[in-house]
């Protein structure tokens, strides 16, 4: 079957770096997205990758290892905002979105 | 200028009763999706729009029954609502079916059913 793994939650200080692991395991693979959702509102977009390595925005960077069925997000210079879930969803091959549970991120003063 | 739109925000109803959510995105998309999070915060895709046609149904009660007037419209109904329908319904599009690009969500429907 299909499957995305992540855990289930975290918890990291202001200031400091965090990474956020995701392995999936899919018939195919089109790809991988990384969504934000606050607490009480929808998911928003962070990242796609397709290809292997590390794609760069501002203090969010998401990394891809095809052959090793894994991604992470690095988040950087963590404010109090970013506490929030982190969704990570795989593309198949027949293009359809496979969502993993989603990872929570206390960030502590 | 709100790219997805949902209604309502909130919808508490008792068992039994029969209920609807709406959704609009002015994007311009061809594709657009009904997802289901429960308490568990897992998104649950229940079907997905293509220019009007049909072309994801998971395994959904046929309670819920999708409808979509035109690409920038996809509505949900639910008849004879159970308690475990209570969750947030999201509406997302996205500009195709391939998945190559982002989905956009609007801000969810919280179905309490009584």
């Amino acid at each position: 079957g299909q499957n995305i793994d992540q855990p289930t939650e975290m918890t990291a200080t202001e200031g400091a770096i965090v990474q956020i692991n995701c392995t999936y395991q899919t018939s195919g693979f089109n790809g991988l997205f990384w969504y934000q959702q606050h607490a009480g509102e929808a998911p928003t977009f962070l990242s796609y990758n397709v290809l292997d390595g590390l794609e760069e925005k501002g203090r969010f960077s998401s990394f891809l290892s095809r052959s090793k069925g894994y991604s992470y997000l690095l988040l950087k210079e963590l404010q109090m905002k970013d506490s929030a879930s982190y969704l990570c969803a795989a593309v198949d091959s027949n293009y359809q979105l496979i969502w993993g549970a989603g990872t929570k991120l206390i960030i502590k003063p | 200028d709100t790219a997805v739109s949902q209604t309502p925000k909130y919808l508490v109803t008792q068992m039994g009763n029969d209920k609807s959510i709406k959704c609009e995105q002015n994007l311009g998309h061809d594709t657009m999706y009904w997802y289901k999070q429960d308490s568990k915060k897992f998104l649950k895709i229940m079907f997905s729009y293509n220019n009007k046609e049909l072309i994801i149904n998971e395994t959904v009660p046929n309670r819920f029954s999708p409808k979509s007037p035109d690409k920038a419209h996809l509505n949900l109904h639910i008849n004879s609502l159970e308690l475990g329908d209570s969750a947030v319904y999201f509406c997302a599009s996205s500009p195709n079916k391939d998945l190559t690009y982002e989905q956009f969500f609007g801000p969810g429907t919280r179905l309490t059913v009584l």
